[in-house]
């Protein structure tokens, strides 16, 4: 009974070479978010959908890209990748309301080699 | 903007014993104040949350946490801690509305010796 689910749990992918990662919900949730987590570090917000509108942090490189074709699911997009790329990337939702509990999925562990 | 302080990095706890994580928040207004908690290599799992009302919320295995607008604190507390707690803890804030996002901690690892 999943509710986020992320696919893969683990990626490796080479370093310049593009990779999505993927991410589907089954809350119907208005609000989906990509965090970044790197080793022994706090989550950080990327980028967020809010229904179809896209919200992009300030901080968050050109080379992180995303994509919600429909309400269910959102890509993660890194066009290319360098070694400071490697972390866990989280994805997670959340209703429309104030302060509303976001749902995490379990995570997709992105190694560059 | 918002920031989230947790100045321990690291807390061992003899297992049956006490527990007490701090979290201080800084924020204009009343925030929206979270601990979330996360096991190796896992995501993040929602332990309590912290609208408004009652500032005493209980959570899910027996957590609670506490907020102190005079101390900007929303401090996470357990009676008695299990082997099984034992993760990485997250205290984060939201400036309210769902498309905000969260504003998290840098984590307080919580060791539990048998």
């Amino acid at each position: 009974d999943a509710m986020v689910i992320q696919n893969p749990r683990y990626q490796v992918t080479q370093f310049g070479k593009p990779v999505t990662l993927s991410c589907s919900q089954t809350l119907n949730h208005n609000v989906m978010y990509w965090y970044q987590q790197k080793s022994s570090q706090a989550p950080k917000l990327l980028f967020h959908y809010y229904d179809k509108d896209f919200n992009n942090e300030a901080d968050t490189p050109d080379n992180f890209q995303s994509r919600r074709p429909n309400t269910s699911f959102c890509f993660l997009d890194i066009r290319s990748p360098g070694l400071g790329d490697a972390a866990m990337y989280l994805c997670a939702t959340s209703g429309p309301g104030a302060g509303t509990e976001a749902f995490f999925g379990q995570g997709t562990r992105l190694t560059v080699v | 903007a918002q920031s989230v302080t947790q100045p321990d990095i690291h807390i061992t706890v003899s297992e049956g014993a006490s527990l007490e994580l701090r979290c201080n928040y800084s924020y204009g207004a009343t925030p929206y104040l979270f601990w979330y908690v996360q096991s190796p290599g896992q995501g993040l799992q929602l332990l309590l949350k912290y609208f408004s009302g009652d500032t005493l919320v209980q959570g899910i295995k027996g957590f609670e946490a506490e907020f102190k607008r005079s101390q900007s604190s929303f401090n996470l507390r357990k009676p008695s801690v299990h082997w099984s707690d034992a993760a990485e803890y997250f205290c984060a804030v939201s400036a309210g509305g769902g498309a905000d996002g969260l504003t998290f901690g840098k984590g307080t690892h919580l060791i539990i010796q048998p």
